[in-house]
């Protein structure tokens, strides 16, 4: 099975720096997604990492590593958008067709 | 990229009403199609896969007669709701991916479902 945890909410101030961290426990690991999605809507995908390391995006990177089944997306120069939730999830081989697994998400906020 | 196009977006109906909902992958052939539901501040949770031409692989605890899913072509996917009831009322979301395991997963916009 899957287990995916990650903070539920998280506040912080615009113009900062936040990390959202997502553990996760897979039998089948073969890739980790951030999407982020806001209220009513569909997720959108933001990054992925199958090889330990950092990903760069622009204002978002995120972070993968296998051994330690860890996980973080780190936002820069944070926006008043990008209030929203974010999603981890975990891509398992084992899970029929490769499915997707995600955790609860964690609703960020951001204030002025 | 990838266009997935999830319709209608929104229904209301009332109880004991079956409700169809497509999703259509647009300038891709999607090989698998998943198919969500997600009940407020909560995650996604994986209700079915489907390949295109074979039975669904529903997941423990989603009645597969209640939730029928039909993958009759490489662009459409449809989930019909039967006899809905209140408690089904969600936001149901369609995602759908090409050929190869590895391939991207790209989302519909979603369908928010209110039975009354």
């Amino acid at each position: 099975g899957q287990n995916i945890d990650q903070p539920t909410e998280m506040t912080a101030t615009e113009g900062a720096i936040v990390q959202i961290n997502c553990t996760y426990q897979t039998s089948g690991f073969n890739g980790l997604f951030w999407y982020q999605q806001h209220a009513g809507e569909a997720p959108t995908f933001l990054s992925y990492n199958v090889l330990d390391g950092l990903e760069e995006k622009g204002r978002f990177s995120s972070f993968l590593s296998r051994s330690k089944g860890y996980s973080y997306l780190l936002l820069k120069e944070l926006q008043m958008k990008d209030s929203a939730s974010y999603l981890c999830a975990v891509r398992d081989y084992q899970a029929g067709a490769n499915n997707l697994f995600f955790g609860t998400g964690t609703r960020l906020t951001v204030i002025p | 990229g990838a266009v997935v196009s999830q319709h209608p977006s929104r229904v209301i109906c009332k109880s004991g009403t079956s409700v169809k909902i497509e999703c259509r992958s647009l300038d891709f052939q999607a090989t698998t199609m998943f198919w969500y539901r997600q009940f407020p501040k909560q995650s996604l949770m994986l209700m079915a896969t489907s390949n295109e031409g074979s039975k669904a692989t529903y997941e423990q605890g989603v009645e597969k007669d209640k939730f029928l899913i039909n993958h009759a072509s490489l662009t459409l996917s449809t989930l019909t709701v039967t006899s809905a009831h209140p408690e089904d009322s969600s936001f149901y979301i369609c995602s759908a991916r090409g050929q190869g395991a590895l391939q991207p997963q790209h989302f519909g916009d979603g369908t928010r479902l209110s039975i009354l």
